[in-house]
């Protein structure tokens, strides 16, 4: 069955370096998203992707923050500076058809670390 | 509260019985979805029941919704070691593209 997959599973790095997280969404699929979830807290909205270009981002996604499809298949978000408050689980997303009507389906996450 | 808490929080049940989780949330939605996800893991999507519909079934999984109510139950049917897990209710308002709103989530735990 096809799924999302996300990598690294597991990044660590130094406050204020720029880090990049991965995903490869599934085939078909036309709308891509972005989660994250603090330790503990809820997951919460991050950024939403469709026909090349954001649809919708929430309050979280700052300046500090980009998403990118470099080429048909991976999808990316990018830190540029990155800071404590950063570390969370990423979670990429995505859907085939209109998310009115259709699932989202989740990838593994990436857990970043932020020293 | 926000849009999507569950209640309860956690939930402990042996082996065999029914687990029921409850969402409620607060704006008009077009779906409710409801994941979950293992320790530490990803989310895993369970079942999607759109705004117009009051029940879905699937497997060992039943999911009604209440519009009037802005609620919606899980029930899980004889629960297994398995599904220990945390469940999610998460909401698609009217007025988004896509944006999902996650609940706090029940810790649910069968034991054998």
């Amino acid at each position: 069955e096809p799924e999302v997959t996300q990598t690294p599973s597991h990044q660590v790095t130094q406050m204020g370096q720029e880090v990049i997280l991965r995903c490869v969404p599934i085939s078909n699929h036309l709308y891509f998203y972005w989660y994250r979830q603090i330790l503990g807290q809820k997951v919460e909205f991050l950024v939403s992707f469709y026909n090349n270009e954001i649809s919708e981002k929430s309050e979280i996604f700052d300046d500090q923050f980009s998403v990118e499809r470099p080429d048909g298949s991976n999808f990316t978000l990018k830190i540029r500076s990155t800071k404590l408050e950063d570390s969370a689980m990423y979670f990429c997303a995505s859907s085939d058809t209109t998310p009115s009507y259709n699932e989202q389906f989740f990838g593994p996450g990436t857990r970043l670390t932020v020293l | 509260s926000q849009q999507g808490e569950e209640d309860p929080q956690a939930l402990s049940i042996q082996e065999g019985e029914n687990a029921t989780m409850n969402c409620s949330y607060k704006t008009s939605i077009n779906n409710l979805q409801w994941y979950r996800q293992n320790s530490g893991r990803g989310l895993v999507h369970l079942i999607l029941i759109r705004s117009n519909e009051r029940e879905k079934h699937s497997g060992r999984l039943r999911v009604t919704l209440d519009t009037s109510k802005k609620s919606s139950s899980l029930l899980i049917t004889a629960s297994r070691a398995a599904d220990t897990a945390s469940y999610f209710c998460a909401t698609l308002r009217g007025s988004t593209l896509g944006r999902l709103y996650f609940g706090r989530g029940t810790q649910l735990t069968v034991w054998p």
